[in-house]
């Protein structure tokens, strides 16, 4: 098992640009969350979804959206950077509680918005 | 939203020495805490779930407690190692509520 896989590992971005980033579980887990992770500060969810077609807001959504058409996948979208979105972002899923059951994290993706 | 502390921020110990870092949460409401361990260059790691008060939980060196009335968690390395070298998050979910992650406590143990 590969895990939870995120594509890409970096990726340098202009102010106004938009970018996609892609999130793949192959547990079988109904969640999936996808977090950043800023200096001095602990992982932030920014959006996350309780199964194949549905998406809820986190802690921090704005300027962030996400889809979920495939079980296995979570896609994590910009549609406008901005230098404030320079962060490391994290997906994560679990399997049937989101509240008591294990999150498994992927290896992240650096982000820098010039 | 939670929030959600860990200290201290740092610390700095010797191969061998015992060392324990605290984890607080708001009390009320409470349902559940994660630790995970986060190597650098590495995703975290989970260590513990817990949701009992005076849960403790224990995987090799490293044990955990709960006091859900007081709201805080504590994390115990007997005898560290420098493979111990991490950083310790901890997040905490009330009923309703996502999971809130605290800024983490970083470790480093010296050879």
């Amino acid at each position: 098992n590969a895990g939870v896989t995120q594509t890409p590992k970096f990726r340098v971005l202009k102010t106004g640009q938009s970018m996609t980033l892609l999130c793949a579980q192959d547990m079988n887990h109904e969640y999936m969350y996808w977090y950043r992770q800023d200096p001095g500060m602990g992982l932030r969810l920014i959006h996350y979804s309780v199964g194949e077609g549905t998406t809820a807001k986190g802690e921090v959504p704005d300027g962030y959206n996400v889809s979920r058409l495939k079980k296995q996948n979570f896609l994590l979208g910009l549609e406008s950077a901005a230098p404030s979105q320079t962060s490391v972002y994290f997906c994560a899923s679990s399997y049937l509680d989101r509240f008591t059951d294990t999150q498994y994290f992927g290896p992240g993706t650096r982000l820098t918005v010039l | 939203i939670l929030n959600v502390e860990q200290s201290p921020q740092s610390l700095h110990v010797q191969e061998g020495d015992s060392t324990n870092f605290t984890c607080s949460f708001p009390s009320s409401n409470f349902y559940a805490l994660h630790w995970y361990r986060w190597e650098t260059a590495k995703s975290p790691e989970a260590l513990f779930v817990m949701t009992l008060n005076g849960d403790e939980k224990k995987k090799g060196r490293i044990s955990a407690t709960l006091n859900t009335k007081e709201g805080y968690s504590y994390l115990y390395i007997k005898g560290s190692q420098p493979e111990d070298s991490a950083t310790y998050l901890c997040a905490s979910n009330n009923y309703g509520q996502n999971f809130v992650f605290g800024p983490g406590t970083r470790l480093s143990v010296l050879p």
